[in-house]
Order: structure tokens, then sequence, then C-alpha cells
């Protein structure tokens, strides 16, 4: 079956403007997190959402948000890009109960100019 | 609060040697611990995962780990290593709650593989 898809795969931004990022979570899966990774801090968890509530966040300022849709897809949200945004975001999706295995998409490689 | 640390940001090994990578856990609670894979320019594949069914946990691509409680460690091995090993591996805990999509990582670390 499909597995998680991250679109854009690769997107340039400018300071000051926004970006939003899709990810499509593996059928059947209700639980969808994201994650930012940066050569410095590595893998950070942002936010997970679980049938379309959002069940954690990380601590990021709240230009990060998200939202998941009925069909369990997500989107992220930054706003006022700054330069450290830069980052590879990645999406993952579980069936959302204990012990599952955690699935990850190919990420959405975010550089801001 | 969980955390993960992974001894060794670059490990080194001859085509194939033994290859170990170390990764030490802290958790309140009984943890749940994964092993990702992270080839250039890609998302994190699953290798393993230990959800306490059996302490010695094997893996694809020859990899296994062993949960060893009383060490607070779940090192990552495989007999021989393999040119396509040559990755970045993250050691992961999630401790569940109200957190089942939540990973907390180790920093990585790099797997070259010399032929």
């Amino acid at each position: 079956k499909a597995g998680v898809t991250q679109t854009p795969r690769y997107l340039i931004k400018t300071r000051g403007q926004q970006v939003t990022l899709s990810c499509s979570p593996i059928s059947g899966h209700r639980s969808v997190s994201w994650y930012q990774q940066t050569p410095g801090q590595g893998l950070q968890f942002l936010f997970e959402y679980f049938s379309e509530t959002q069940r954690n966040k990380g601590n990021f300022p709240g230009r990060f948000s998200g939202r998941q849709f009925s069909n369990s897809r997500s989107e992220m949200n930054v706003s006022t890009l700054e330069l450290g945004d830069s980052a590879l975001y990645l999406c993952a999706s579980s069936p959302g109960s204990l012990g599952n295995t955690i699935y990850f998409g190919e990420g959405s490689w975010l550089t801001v100019v | 609060a969980q955390s993960v640390t992974q001894l060794g940001s670059h490990v080194s090994v001859s085509e194939g040697a033994l290859v170990l990578l170390r990764c030490n856990y802290s958790s309140s609670v009984p943890p749940y611990l994964f092993w990702y894979v992270q080839y250039p320019n890609q998302g994190l594949q699953l290798l393993l995962k230990y959800t306490s069914a059996a302490t010695l946990v094997k893996g694809i691509n020859g990899f296994e780990a062993e949960f060893k409680k009383s060490e607070t460690s779940f090192h990552l091995t495989k007999p021989s290593a393999h040119m396509s090993d040559a990755a970045e591996y993250f050691c992961a805990v999630s401790t569940g709650g109200t957190s089942y999509g939540k990973l907390t990582f180790g920093q990585g670390t790099i797997l070259t593989v010399h032929p």
C-alpha cells in the first residue's frame, strides 16, 4: 500500500513569507506527526494530530501550526518565515495506538532566503 | 520526560566487520524503542522496534538490537557490514501516554563503511 506522501518535496521561500506543507498518511492511519530536522538541532517533534485534534505539541513558537482533515490528511503552516526555519520537515503516520510503528515520509525541504 | 543519547556521532567500519551503534535512553515509564535509518536526501526508514515482547529484536537488512533494562540501553548491531549500510542511524523512544505519535530522537550516528 502507498506510504506517507509529502508535498512539495522542495521549496524556496523568502524571509517573512509563509509556507504550507501537506502530508497524506498511510490509508487507515489516524495519527499524523510532524518533525523538523536540522543539522544543528537534529530531529525535533513539532506536533501530532489524531482524528483532527492536536494531541501533543513540541516546543516551537506559535508561527508553527498545523491541522488535520477528516480524511486524516494534514497540513502544517509556518508564518513569517525566518532563515532558521530552513530545514527538512518530516511527516509521520501511524494507526495511533501505543507501540504502533510510526512511518515517515520523504520530507519537504524548505529553504528560506 | 524521556531522552535518548547516541554515543558517537560518527562510526567507521570496514566492509565485513561488526557494526555496533550505541543508544542509551532515559524514561520514567517502560519505553518503546525504535531504530531508524536515513539515507541521503530521504526520509526515515524503520529498522526495528522494541515493544516489550522480546528483549532481542531482529530487524531488516540483518540488523538486530538488544533491550537491556538494567543498562537502559538499546544498542544496534549487525555482524557483517555492507557498503550499502552507509547512512545515518537514529535511535528513538516513545513512552505513549497521550503522545503515541511523539518520538524523542537521539542526535544520530553516521555510519561509514570502508571497502
